[in-house]
């Protein structure tokens, strides 16, 4: 079955720095890969999400890329600011209709030093 | 509208016991999922319900865990005989799986168990 694998486990960026996560996947056949943040006692929600038919897509300070050939995406966060710091996930899955889950990376703790 | 709500939000229990955890998903999702969380780790995979398929019960620890999902809404997970590792928060999330829909998954707020 599908395999996420996810890095780093925390980073910790200066405030204004860019932060990069990164993930892998095993299934050549997953096309739908979102990322969710998860602040400190709260439930995680979707932040950006990316097709298999896209390799980049950029919602204001952040951007996902994906690499289908390498099967790898990343998280990209540009000028941090302190409302960044949380946990962030990214996940794949194979499509609409399959029966298959959706499957999590292991999540990525993002400091942000003042 | 509504999001995803799951009860009770706090479960304390003793050692033993029982425990019955609810989740309503968004009206009209086909697929619903169960994670644990324990304190600053990851979404660890539970069980997965996707309309009328069989679930996927692969992640479920132990017998002691059991999910029921009636009329393809309501999910209830069942932890029977509560040992103090069952310590977490439960987090249920739903998504719509539909040709042609975004597959968002929403999650609930989640349900803090604590097992003394």
């Amino acid at each position: 079955g599908e395999n996420v694998e996810q890095h780093p486990s925390t980073l910790s960026v200066q405030e204004g720095d860019s932060a990069v996560i990164k993930c892998t996947y095993s299934d050549s056949a997953s096309n739908y890969f979102p990322w969710y943040k998860q602040e400190l006692g709260k439930r995680p929600q979707l932040i950006i999400d990316i097709r298999s038919n896209v390799g980049e897509k950029k919602d204001q300070r952040i951007a996902v890329t994906l690499n289908k050939t390498a099967k790898h995406f990343s998280l990209h966060i540009t000028e941090t600011q302190p409302e960044d710091s949380a946990v962030y996930f990214c996940a794949a899955s194979k499509g609409y209709s399959s029966a298959s889950k959706i499957i999590f990376g292991s999540g990525t703790r993002l400091s942000i030093r003042p | 509208g509504a999001g995803v709500s799951q009860s009770p939000s706090n479960k304390v229990t003793e050692k033993g016991k029982d425990v019955e955890l609810r989740c309503d998903p968004i009206s009209g999702h086909t697929a619903l999922y169960w994670y644990r969380q324990s304190l600053g780790q990851g979404l660890e995979f539970l069980i997965y319900f996707q309309g009328n398929s069989a679930p996927d019960k692969s992640g479920l620890p132990s017998d002691r865990f059991s999910a029921e999902r009636t009329g393809g809404s309501v999910s209830t997970l069942t932890i029977q005989r509560t040992q103090q590792e069952d310590s977490a928060v439960y987090l249920c999330a739903s998504s719509s799986r539909l040709e042609g829909s975004q597959e968002t998954q929403y999650f609930g707020p989640g349900t803090r168990l604590l097992v003394l």
